[in-house]
């Protein structure tokens, strides 16, 4: 069974970077084809696909968020970072992670809880 | 990347059929088959019903099918059921190795 949980403060304040870990069971990032990703969304709001990383350490970002963020992994731990610089009241949203299995390029499954990030002074 | 666009909503009564339709260009949507549909039921997290255009994953309901014509991806619920009611979410790859998401559509059960 894959769970994923996703972890970080629940309040930044402008300008300040939020670092956000996704910590996953059920499956490795070292096996060919596996991604995990992250998604947010905020309040009432759509959808929005930020990150992904894939099992070779490939890297693809939001083109229009690309300058803020950057995501890591550590396969040992089961973990992927992510970082979003400069973070603004807009960005309040909830940060979701998910598995991306390695048959599907566009499918995520599953997804974790998700983690609500308030952005405010 | 411009968000694919969907209807905000759409509406059925019990058993009939629903199409959401998700509109992109040649450079997502037109251009791959790499579409994939999510539900989500208020406070909850999205979940996968369809990936790659038309597929299922395992334990999705055989009432949840999925197509693309041109730049236009679908997807339809026969039979629909209360429990369907539910934001849906549709996906594509593009052109720049990224993903974009639709703006969503609420589907009510009357």
């Amino acid at each position: 069974q894959i769970t994923l949980k996703e972890s970080g403060p629940t309040l930044v304040k402008p300008t300040q970077t939020l670092t956000l870990t996704c910590t996953f069971s059920g499956f490795s990032l070292s096996t060919s084809g596996v991604g995990v990703g992250w998604i947010r969304q905020p309040p009432g709001k759509a959808l929005e696909w930020l990150a992904l990383i894939y099992w070779d350490d490939d890297k693809r970002y939001s083109p229009s968020l690309k300058s803020r963020l950057t995501i890591t992994k550590d396969t040992s731990k089961n973990q992927v970072v992510l970082t979003m610089t400069n973070m603004d009241p807009v960005d309040t949203a909830t940060y979701y992670c998910a598995h991306r299995p390695y048959y599907s390029l566009s499918g995520f499954d599953p997804w974790g809880q998700g983690t609500l990030v308030t952005v405010s002074s | 990347q411009s968000a694919l666009t969907q209807p905000a909503s759409v509406s059925g009564s019990p058993g009939q059929s629903i199409t959401i339709s998700c509109t992109g260009s040649s450079s997502d949507v037109g251009g791959y088959n790499y579409v994939s549909w999510y539900q989500q039921h208020p406070g909850q997290a999205p979940k996968l019903m369809i990936y790659e255009v038309s597929n299922r994953p395992s334990g999705v309901s055989n009432r949840f099918s999925g197509s693309k014509s041109g730049n236009t991806a679908s997807l339809t619920i026969s039979g629909l059921q209360a429990e369907d009611e539910a934001d849906y979410y549709c996906i594509s790859y593009t052109s720049s190795s990224s993903l974009v998401f639709g703006g969503g559509t609420k589907l009510t059960v009357l």
